[in-house]
Formats: structure tokens, sequence, C-alpha cells
């Protein structure tokens, strides 16, 4: 089955810098990769996907891109503010079948 | 997107009783997932929910201590029966649309 990694476990930026979160797949079958961020108290929240035609996508402050040669993907955040702290999960998806990493703490310093 | 509630957001039960949670949709959806949280860790899947035939449980969940129903596209509810400590999480719905979206969760805590 798929094997979805992440790195790093936690993450501490000061309010403004960019922060990078990556994530590699084993399964060269999966097509469709999204970011979730979950806050305290809440369920994950869709920030931002990529399918694997594709190997950019942004939205405003939020980036992700996909290397499908080597099977990682990255979450790129710039510009950070107070209110980007939250968990980070990356996943791996073939059809309706979904592979989470393991999450990425990230607090935004101001 | 669809917009997933649940209820109840949070209990806390005695150990041995059960809990059912269940989970709205505001549209019709065909597939609907229960995913399991534990303290500071990642989404374990537990079981699709399917409408009109039974769960399909992941490995290591079975349908005794998690029964689920799905009487319609909108709805579906997860029991966690016979509950223990070790139950404590956070229950998660989810559907498939076909990006996937989670609900809110239900913080369980069990005593």
């Amino acid at each position: 089955g798929e094997n979805v990694e992440q790195h790093p476990s936690t993450l501490s930026v000061q309010e403004g810098d960019s922060a990078v979160i990556k994530c590699t797949y084993s399964d060269s079958a999966s097509n469709y990769f999204p970011w979730y961020k979950q806050e305290l108290g809440k369920g994950p929240q869709l920030i931002i996907d990529i399918r694997s035609n594709v190997g950019e996508k942004k939205d405003q402050r939020i980036a992700v891109t996909l290397n499908k040669t080597a099977k990682h993907f990255s979450l790129h955040i710039t510009e950070t503010q107070p209110e980007d702290s939250a968990v980070y999960f990356c996943a791996a998806s073939r059809g309706n079948q979904f592979y989470f990493g393991t999450g990425t703490s990230l607090t935004v310093i101001p | 997107s669809a917009v997933i509630s649940q209820k109840p957001s949070r209990d806390i039960c005695q150990r041995g009783t059960s809990l059912t949670i269940q989970c709205q949709v505001d549209s019709q959806v065909t597939m609907m997932f229960w995913y399991r949280q534990q303290p500071g860790q990642s989404l374990t899947l537990i079981a699709t929910a399917n409408q009109g035939s039974e769960a399909t449980y992941e490995s290591g969940f079975v349908i005794d201590k998690f029964p689920i129903s799905r009487p319609n596209l909108t709805f579906s509810t997860l029991t966690v029966s016979n509950m223990s400590p070790e139950d404590s999480s956070i229950y998660l719905c989810s559907v498939y649309d076909p990006e996937q979206y989670f609900g809110p969760g239900t913080r369980l805590t069990v005593t």
C-alpha cells in the first residue's frame, strides 16, 4: 500500500518568514495530493491540492509543488502570519483512497 | 464544497457505555468515511459508510465495536460500543465529493 512520510514534525518561524513542509509517497499510481490545515479543536480543512498532471499550484500565500519522478510534494507558505499556526497534513490519493502524513505542527512567532 | 456537521461536538463517557455520533451533510454524497484521530496523531480510517449496504471496515476495526449506519445519502452514524479509555479520541466524519472534506469532529473522553 501507499506510504506517506511528512517532515518536519514541528516547525517554528518568525512572522513574515516562509514555511516549507515536505512529503514523500511511495505509490506511483497516486494522482491527487491535498493539504489540510487543522486548527486546535477543529476538523481538518482542505487548503490546497494538486493533481499529478500539474507541477505547481498557487493560491495567494500558499503554494504546492509536485515532483512525480522523485515522488515528493511540498507546501510553501509565504509571509506567514500568526493565524497560520496549526497542524498541517499532507495526503496522497488514488481515487477514493487517501493516505495521510503524520502532520506538521507549525508555530508562527509574532 | 460540502458542509458537514457532527453531533455531539464532545462528550465524556463512562467505561462500558456506548456513544452514537451523528454526521449530517448538506448535499447528497456517494461516499462517507469515519476516521479516528488520537491525541497528537494523524488520521486513521475506521470504515467507509456505504448507503444501503454494510460498511467496509479497515484492518483493526470491527463492526461489533464500531457499528455504522448510512440510511441515506446525507446522513451517517458511528457508534463506539463498550468503550474503554483507549477509545478516547477525536472521531471525524468525511465525504468524498470528489475532494475529501471533513466535519468538525467529535471529541470523546472515556473515563
